[in-house]
């Protein structure tokens, strides 16, 4: 099974800061990883796919990059409504398998 | 609009069984991959199962395997998951999702794009 570890496990930021979140998976995934995020008592949501890809309608600010093993979502500018957690997930192979999440709150 | 409508959660005794229930609507059902993700309370979120759009594969998590079946009833635009020789761990909210994909060159990138509201399920004496 791939293992997936995400970085750090929570942090503080205050709105307009930049923000990176990074996913390590235990062997190479060739960019088969997807970001999502999710809010108390809501579901999650698809930020990016393919490692880059913005998903229809979520903000520019919210980019994607990595290769192999090693993905990081950044968030240009942070936003009031930016603050939730964010989950990586690889879809290289099964079981499919998600980041532990990161916790991101204000500061 | 796309949307995907979770039911058939509860509270159920250890070693009993329940069905979830996953109504489609605003797309082609029919053509979608479809997964059961689950969340325990306070924790991460955990794959479960997914099966094809034509109900021909299905592949579970080792945590659920010989104890949960995934299917789905196209002509309904419903997905199921039977969980049966449920246990305490097995407490969770229980999302579907769409599974989407895109092609790359010859790459096949999938992710899930649609989520439902998800249904809890509590395993309890």
């Amino acid at each position: 099974d791939i293992q997936m570890t995400q970085s750090p496990s929570s942090l503080s930021a205050s709105v307009g800061d930049r923000v990176t979140i990074t996913c390590r998976a235990s062997q190479g995934i060739s960019n088969s990883l997807a970001w999502y995020q999710q809010k108390p008592g809501k579901a999650p949501k698809l930020l990016l796919y393919a490692a880059s890809r913005l998903e229809s309608g979520v903000p520019s600010r919210f980019s994607g990059s990595g290769s192999g093993t090693d993905y990081t979502l950044t968030i240009s500018s942070l936003q009031p409504e930016d603050f939730a957690t964010y989950y990586c997930q690889q879809y290289y192979s099964t079981p499919l398998t998600f980041g532990p999440g990161t916790k991101v709150d204000i500061k | 609009q796309v949307q995907l409508v979770e039911s058939g959660g509860g509270v159920v005794q250890p070693g009993r069984s329940l069905r979830l229930s996953c109504a489609a609507s605003g797309f082609t059902f029919s053509s979608y991959g479809m997964h059961w993700v689950r969340q325990a309370p306070g924790k991460g979120l955990e794959w479960v199962a997914v099966i094809w759009y034509d109900g021909s594969n299905k592949y579970y998590a080792d945590s659920v395997k010989g104890r949960f079946t995934i299917s789905r009833d196209n002509s309904k635009n419903t997905l199921y998951l039977q969980m049966n020789s449920l246990r305490a761990e097995d407490t969770a909210v229980y999302y579907c999702a769409r599974e989407a994909v895109v092609v790359a060159a010859t790459t096949y990138y999938y992710y899930m794009d649609v989520w439902g509201k998800g249904t809890t399920v509590t395993v309890s004496s």
